[in-house]
């Protein structure tokens, strides 16, 4: 149980352009879902905290006119990348909790911007 | 917001070794767990441990959190056990990353 699916697995994309990824969670509800990023050889950085039916709540530093988070149902939370540029090229990787706080990770999202 | 360290950075054993990792942090928290990401980024989940010892196979945890610190044994090592080992821990729902321990098990 407490499988956690992502799409696509890697996406190529030009400068300017925005790209949506899925996270969803395929055996459990998630009213809260995660979002992380991480830099090749560096460790998870949470961007922002995804909740059902209200505003995502984003940590310090990043901005959310560029990472737009939906949560439009208890099983998938979406992440756009808006006007991406090449230093937003990165790992993205989501996270669910079935119930008690305990996590689960989709198996990450590789973008890169050319 | 809490800081969260983890000791080796890199590790090198060869196969059949024990190796404990430590994982020390700043404040009392409610989640603690540890993962290992492999080769193609996956996190797997190893423990979910905020107190206590658990055992899983040739792996086990244990957490202190009166003293803020949980050490991950791993026993007989193999070299699919390759990989980068991650401590996350947090007390408001978020899970704080540490900076990793990269183990290389040689045959």
């Amino acid at each position: 149980g407490a499988v956690v699916s992502q799409h696509p697995s890697w996406v190529i994309c030009k400068s300017g352009t925005s790209v949506k990824i899925e996270c969803r969670s395929l055996d459990f509800q998630a009213t809260t879902m995660f979002w992380y990023r991480q830099f090749p050889k560096q460790s998870l950085m949470l961007m922002a905290t995804s909740n059902e039916g209200s505003k995502a709540t984003y940590e310090q530093g990043v901005e959310k006119d560029k990472f737009l988070i939906n949560h439009a149902s208890l099983t998938l939370s979406t992440l756009t990348v808006t006007s991406a540029h090449p230093e937003d090229s990165s790992f993205y990787i989501c996270s669910a909790r079935p119930g008690n706080n305990e996590q689960f990770f989709g198996p990450g999202t590789r973008l890169t911007v050319l | 917001g809490i800081q969260v360290e983890q000791s080796p950075p890199d590790l090198i054993l060869q196969e059949g070794a024990n190796s404990t990792l430590r994982c020390n942090f700043s404040d009392s928290v409610n989640n603690l767990q540890w993962f290992h990401q492999n080769p193609w980024g996956q996190l797997i989940n190893l423990f979910y441990i905020p107190s206590g010892t658990k055992q899983n196979g040739r792996l086990s945890a244990t957490t202190v959190a009166t003293e803020r610190y949980s050490l991950l044994y791993i026993s007989s090592s193999q070299t699919t056990d390759s990989g980068v080992y991650f401590c996350a821990v947090g007390n408001t729902g978020k899970l704080i990353f540490g900076q990793g321990t990269t183990l290389q098990v040689k045959p």
